[in-house]
């Protein structure tokens, strides 16, 4: 079946190591998110990417990083230069040329010990 | 910031009531949408609605918008256990080819059978 796929679903990690977050899609495509949530909150925009080889950052960049090689993948990596990394992360993607709904992943928890 | 606001931020109805669910925003948008996220999940899309419309029907999902009081509704009437979730809404922008979406804090509805 289409649909996105986040991995790992849970991650622990401790202070000073940088992680990365896997998120693949067989939908075929063209734009991919990454959005923060914190507990209680709504989701927060890091970064996005409209094709390969191409992104811009969000509204909460700082801290994390990304690369879109292919058209599927769109991983993120959160440094030790995020101050507070522990939350909830959600993939999306959606196809270009429409103005239309983003498909989301399952999300991965990531906690910092 | 064009962050949407929702309203209330919690709301609990007995099965079979009507629940409605505001969402205000603060800049021009292309369309605005909602999306459902059950616990620990990923988000849903459930409805969209562009700016030059007023009133969208889906099922038991009834959406309206006013651009001139940046302010939307979503409607779900005769209200099942199952629609226990919240409920966020996201305002898209487009600026020149980016295409962002700026979610909400959300609304979490309990249903009580």
């Amino acid at each position: 079946d289409g649909g996105i796929t986040q991995s790992p679903k849970y991650l622990f990690r401790k202070e000073g190591q940088n992680v990365t977050l896997s998120c693949e899609q067989n939908l075929n495509h063209d734009a991919m998110y990454w959005y923060r949530q914190d507990p209680g909150q709504g989701l927060r925009l890091i970064y996005y990417s409209q094709i390969v080889n191409d992104f811009q950052k969000g509204d909460i960049a700082e801290g994390y990083s990304v690369s879109r090689e292919k058209k599927e993948s769109f991983p993120l990596t959160v440094t030790s230069a995020q101050k507070n990394p522990t939350a909830f992360y959600l993939c999306a993607s959606r196809p270009t040329g429409i103005t239309g709904e983003l498909f989301f992943g399952e999300g991965s928890r990531l906690t910092v010990l | 910031s064009q962050q949407g606001e929702e309203d209330p931020q919690a709301l609990s109805i007995q099965e079979g009531e009507n629940a409605t669910m505001n969402c205000s925003y603060k800049t021009s948008i292309n369309n605005l949408q909602w999306y459902r996220q059950n616990s620990g999940r990923g988000l849903v899309h459930l409805i969209l609605i562009r700016s030059n419309e007023r009133e969208k029907h889906s099922g038991r999902l009834r959406v309206t918008l006013d651009t001139s009081k940046k302010s939307s509704s979503l409607l779900i009437t005769a209200s099942r256990a199952a629609d226990t979730a919240s409920y966020f809404c996201a305002t898209a922008f487009i600026g020149g080819s980016n295409y962002k979406l700026t979610f909400g804090k959300g609304t979490l509805l309990t249903v009580n059978p």
